[in-house]
């Protein structure tokens, strides 16, 4: 167990729906880094939060978003889906600002859009 | 737009033996990451390379960065069944103020017995 909680872990929803995954990270971790993992796209990196700020931005699309709360829980957004959205979301946190600090990471959102 | 290249894709190997996962990058980076992923779980962080020449190591796994020739290296020593599983390599790559990761496409490890 990482320490790290991602809700909910199965996802079942219609293209065109919203829908919102939560991240906790590890106690004392400030940093909040987002994954995409599919058949398609392979393993990609979305974004990153550092104590409540955007740090980093990967190839996220403009329907995602993201942010962190004071409390440093991470939500993602998803909005207008699409069938190419049907992915494994995997959240890591980390200490520090960087992955240079070892990344602790969730067990993942798995989101089907049919 | 930075490529990472791993090989090979796939690679299945007798216990006990040697061999080396490669991960090319197409542009200038001094800081790669290696991870983890075993069949239906989440990923785990291996390694961190920060510099050139760096090498880390960690039981029966050694990583290593050139980055002059834009080159990781993860060597298998003795494989074990235990270190199936797929491993990824990423770089980060600073871009307009702000820094991004990107992943290469995972090479699949089955040690057999």
């Amino acid at each position: 167990d990482s320490g790290v909680t991602q809700t909910p872990k199965h996802l079942i929803t219609a293209t065109g729906q919203r829908v919102t995954l939560r991240c906790s990270p590890r106690s004392g971790d400030l940093s909040v880094y987002w994954y995409q993992q599919s058949l398609d796209q392979g393993l990609q990196f979305l974004i990153q939060y550092y104590n409540g700020e955007e740090r980093a931005k990967g190839n996220i699309l403009e329907r995602f978003s993201a942010q962190q709360f004071p409390d440093l829980h991470s939500e993602l957004n998803l909005s207008s889906l699409e069938l190419g959205d049907s992915a494994l979301y995997f959240c890591a946190s980390s200490v520090g600002t960087r992955a240079v600090h070892e990344q602790f990471f969730g067990p993942g959102t798995r989101l089907t859009v049919l | 737009e930075l490529k990472v290249e791993q090989n090979p894709l796939f690679l299945s190997m007798q216990e006990g033996k040697n061999y080396t996962i490669y991960c090319n990058y197409s542009t200038t980076s001094d800081r790669l990451y290696w991870y983890r992923q075993d069949p239906g779980k989440s990923l785990e962080s291996l390694f961190v390379l920060l510099s050139n020449g760096a090498v880390k190591q960690e039981g029966r796994l050694m990583a290593s960065l050139d980055t002059k020739a834009r080159l990781s290296t993860l060597h298998i020593t003795a494989a074990v069944h235990d270190l199936s599983a797929t491993y990824f390599c990423a770089v980060e790559m600073a871009t307009s103020g702000t820094y991004k990761y990107i992943f290469g496409t995972g090479t699949r490890l089955k040690v057999l017995a």
